[in-house]
């Protein structure tokens, strides 16, 4: 039981490059949700899934985009990386209104 | 807009202290209110957590005190620990969707 995987668990990027983060639940959650973590300003909600086929924006989503389509796993797509999105990003799953488990966190950094 | 406020950004505790965080909310709606706990290089991980229909939860050496009214909860620490240093968020959540607090980074000087 490996509750939630994020890969990879570092990267570096160029400005303008595109990517994926991933992030694998085998919790049968229905809820998952990406963060970022920046210092001093605690998690901020980029997107979130109510269930696969449904996903909604956070407070930051610009310059990011998801998908579900399976309960397990809930991508986070760079489209064109920025030195802004220099971040430690968690993934997060639960099962509504309960606890929130959060992954390992992927620590990017986008020069 | 913060809807999530924290305070204070950082804590010094002696050991075998009381260490207490407050956190503010805005929004009524919220429904669940967890505490999370965060070492260097880990996920928050779940500390303890209180429903608004509870005024007070306690699990060994943690407390929460909870004031639906003045929208206030906060996190008590009794005989803190050295190893109870670490960044601890505050947030208030509704269906899975949750806001957080800028956190506390908490030493506990042996």
């Amino acid at each position: 039981n490996a509750g939630v995987t994020q890969t990879p668990k570092f990267q570096v990027l160029k400005t303008g490059q595109s990517m994926t983060l991933q992030c694998a639940q085998d919790m049968n959650h229905e809820y998952m949700s990406w963060y970022r973590q920046d210092p001093g300003m605690g998690l901020r909600l980029i997107h979130y899934s109510v269930g696969a086929g449904i996903t909604d924006q956070g407070e930051v989503p610009n310059g990011y985009n998801v998908s579900r389509s399976t309960t397990e796993d809930f991508p986070l797509r760079l489209l064109s990386a920025a030195p802004s999105q220099t971040s430690v990003y968690f993934c997060a799953t639960e099962a509504g209104n309960t606890e929130a488990f959060f992954g390992q966190g992927t620590r990017l950094t986008v020069v | 807009q913060q809807q999530v406020k924290q305070s204070p950004q950082s804590l010094i505790v002696q050991k075998g202290g009381i260490s207490i965080i407050n956190c503010a909310y805005e929004n009524t709606a919220f429904d669940y209110f967890p505490w999370y706990q965060q070492f260097p290089g880990k996920g928050p991980a779940l500390l303890i957590a209180i429903r608004p229909d509870v005024s007070e939860k306690k699990e060994g050496r943690f407390t929460i005190s909870f004031n639906k009214s003045a929208k206030q909860f906060s996190l008590h620490i009794m005989d803190s620990q050295p190893g109870d240093s670490a960044t601890y968020f505050c947030a208030a959540s509704r269906m899975g969707k949750s806001t957080f607090g800028d956190g506390t980074t908490l030493t506990v000087k042996p």
